[in-house]
């Protein structure tokens, strides 16, 4: 079975600038996540979509963070403008979904560097 | 949601076992205990989950008592491979979202 795929895996990228982000979930995970990951700390959670709504976003900031996921499986978080603080690593995670305690397979990440 | 507590770091040798409890007062009777592993350069990967008393699979044991208001991760035997960040998390029913804290460094030494 296929694992969950991001690219890139790393990214460099000037401050103001903008990055996009991408994720293969595996195939049949109807709930997707996105997290954050500084260096040092666990991952938080930024977005979290069940198919192709919102669960909750209570964490992204929104002035600059967005996300979407187009037709339930495959999705994209976008940063612009790019801040120091958010060098971190990505990863993306997806899960069977519903109200079961299924657990998480998350992808490799992307690690995000911004200069 | 649920906070959980664990220690920042534990020293282990090839061959040991090792326990790492995480303490969760606060947890709701709907929540599950989970543990992930997460190596350098990974995403975190699912080691084991459970809701009371004992679960066991091929690589780890967890330990919940009665009150669940804890609940200890069993490692046997370690190898220097098992040297990673191991996470506790409680929650995972209905749409709860998983709330990591800053796990416990486990270094495995030779």
């Amino acid at each position: 079975e296929a694992g969950v795929a991001q690219s890139p895996r790393y990214k460099i990228i000037e401050k103001r600038q903008s990055v996009a982000f991408w994720c293969n979930p595996i195939s049949g995970h109807a709930t997707l996540y996105w997290y954050q990951q500084i260096l040092g700390q666990g991952p938080k959670l930024l977005i979290q979509f069940q198919n192709n709504g919102v669960v909750d976003d209570s964490q992204l900031p929104k002035d600059r963070f967005s996300a979407e996921r187009l037709k339930g499986v495959d999705s994209t978080l976008k940063i612009q403008p790019a801040k120091l603080e958010d060098s971190a690593v990505y990863l993306c995670a997806s899960s069977l979904g519903g109200t079961g305690p299924y657990e998480q397979y998350f992808g490799p990440g992307t690690r995000l560097t911004v200069t | 949601l649920a906070k959980t507590t664990q220690p920042i770091s534990m020293d282990s040798y090839e061959g040991q076992e090792v326990n790492i409890t995480c303490s969760h007062n606060n947890i709701a009777t709907n929540d599950y205990i989970t543990w992930y592993q997460q190596f350098p350069s990974q995403g975190p990967r699912f080691i084991i989950q459970g809701y009371k008393t004992k679960v066991t699979n091929e690589v780890a044991s967890l330990f919940i008592p009665a009150d669940r208001k804890s609940s200890t991760l069993s490692l046997p035997r370690v190898s220097l491979s098992d040297t990673a960040v191991y996470y506790c998390l409680v929650g995972l029913t209905g749409f709860q979202k998983l709330v990591f804290g800053t796990g416990t460094r486990l270094l495995v030494s030779p």
